[in-house]
């Protein structure tokens, strides 16, 4: 992921509207990509993972999706509810990456209004 | 309740004070880490130790130490804190599945503030 910097990219929702979480990854190599959702106090909390042999995967009402010729990767939240208010990380590790390492993007926060 | 336990969850010390942060984990996973989580950084890996008596530096291990004797405890240790090492500290934890996926599981964190 890439560094954002001092200010954390903020992305306002309306309760009930989709989402979208945008990431740039700069490394050709990387093979696996994660979203950790970080609330308010509380350590990063696994969202969804995929690997880069696909390029869309579901949870529920989560989406990833991977688009390797740009190096973009995506979180799409459907229905957006205020328990979604929180900080998203997107992390990626490259194939024979010494010690399972992930490198984590600086982060969107996410707010729901009402 | 099994999991990734941090303690303290707070802790306040002096410069040049030794501090040890303290991380358990019940699943038996091979491997453990150590973040470091700054406004603006994001979250950057201190140490990481892939079994008992195996650690190495990640990105930002000046000033840390770290120890692996047992599998499931990973200790970080700032042997003279620093003003700049104020930080949320994160321990996390993963096992390398079949496939190569390596999903992080993360404690609470600590929130030390050298004074």
């Amino acid at each position: 992921g890439e560094s954002v910097g001092l200010h954390l990219p903020t992305l306002s929702v309306q309760e009930g509207d989709n989402s979208i979480i945008n990431c740039a990854y700069s490394n050709s190599a990387s093979d696996y990509f994660i979203w950790y959702k970080q609330e308010s106090g509380k350590g990063p909390q696994f969202i969804i993972d995929i690997r880069s042999n696909m390029d869309k995967r579901q949870g529920q009402r989560v989406t990833v999706l991977l688009n390797k010729t740009v190096k973009h990767l995506s979180l799409q939240i459907a229905a957006t509810q205020p328990g979604d208010s929180a900080v998203y990380f997107c992390a990626e590790n490259a194939a024979g990456a010494a010690g399972n390492k992930l490198t984590f993007g600086g982060g969107t926060r996410v707010l729901v209004k009402p | 309740d099994a999991g990734i336990t941090q303690s303290p969850r707070y802790k306040i010390t002096e410069t040049g004070r030794q501090v040890t942060l303290m991380c358990h984990q019940t699943w038996s996973h091979s491997y453990m880490f150590w973040y470091r989580q700054d406004l603006g950084h994001g979250l950057r890996l201190i140490y990481y130790s892939a079994a008992a008596d195996i650690t190495d530096k990640g990105e930002v291990p000046d000033g840390y130490v770290v120890s692996r004797s047992k599998t499931e405890n990973f200790p970080l240790t700032l042997e003279s804190a620093t003003r700049s090492q104020t930080s949320v500290y994160f321990c996390a934890s993963s096992e390398l599945l079949q496939g190569g996926s390596e999903k992080l599981f993360f404690g609470s964190g600590t929130q030390l503030s050298v004074l």
